[in-house]
């Protein structure tokens, strides 16, 4: 398994503002994700974070809005911008791991509220 | 493409009841199933998995079966306790592993004494 922290763990800020949340890994990891949760909603994937090269985004979510570094692999960022409250959501990161590579392990989440 | 279909909830039960959560999915090839968990406030937790057919995924008491003629990994229980109380996600991924997880909408499950 993997143990995965995240920063900050919740956060209230203004529209227009920014926001950018870490998350660390225990180990190396290969594979790297970044979902949000809005509330009383599953999980959306919003972009596969790749350690040296650009983060593959999903239909609906851009760089300019969700811009996302991977410097190496055990640490990535998300960073929310030009928020408004439609982005008040929780946001998490999450890695492959185990024997098989096919499980996947998700950090605590940042609850993030827009105002 | 993947996709995920869970039973509606939310779901009561009264402690001791058993438990069932429907699953059925859509995927080419064959895909890895899992279950994941949400107690209140927290994250995601992987409570059971299962990578092929007639696979049986187990966990704190909680079991799902691969079936892979019906497409379904429904979550059983046999007797739920309070502690229970959370919100299930049926998720699945690609057979080649190491690709994001495709969830179902959660089921909220309430146990009361």
């Amino acid at each position: 398994s993997a143990v995965i922290s995240q920063k900050p763990s919740r956060d209230i800020c203004q529209r227009g503002t920014s926001l950018t949340i870490q998350c660390q890994v225990d180990s190396q990891v290969t594979m790297m994700f970044w979902y949000r949760q809005q509330p009383g909603q599953s999980l959306t994937l919003i972009a596969t974070a790749n350690q040296g090269s650009e983060a593959t985004y999903e239909s609906g979510f851009v760089i300019d809005k969700f811009p996302i570094s991977r410097p190496n692999l055990t640490f990535s960022t998300l960073t929310v911008s030009n928020m408004s409250p439609e982005d008040s959501s929780i946001y998490l990161c999450s890695v492959v791991a185990g024997k098989a590579s096919y499980e996947q392990y998700f950090g605590p989440g940042t609850r993030l509220t827009v105002t | 493409g993947n996709s995920v279909t869970q039973m509606e909830g939310p779901v009561t039960l009264s402690e001791e009841a058993f438990l069932t959560i429907n699953c059925t999915y859509t995927a080419t090839g064959y895909p890895s199933l899992f279950w994941y968990v949400q107690y209140p406030g927290e994250g995601l937790q992987l409570l059971l998995k299962a990578t092929k057919a007639d696979d049986k995924g187990s966990n704190k008491g909680f079991e799902a079966t691969y079936r892979k003629e019906t497409t379904s990994f429904h979550l059983e229980k046999g007797s739920v306790q309070v502690s229970d109380s959370a919100v299930y996600f049926c998720a699945l991924s690609s057979y080649s592993g190491n690709t994001p997880l495709v969830f179902g909408k959660g089921t909220r499950l309430s146990v009361i004494a």
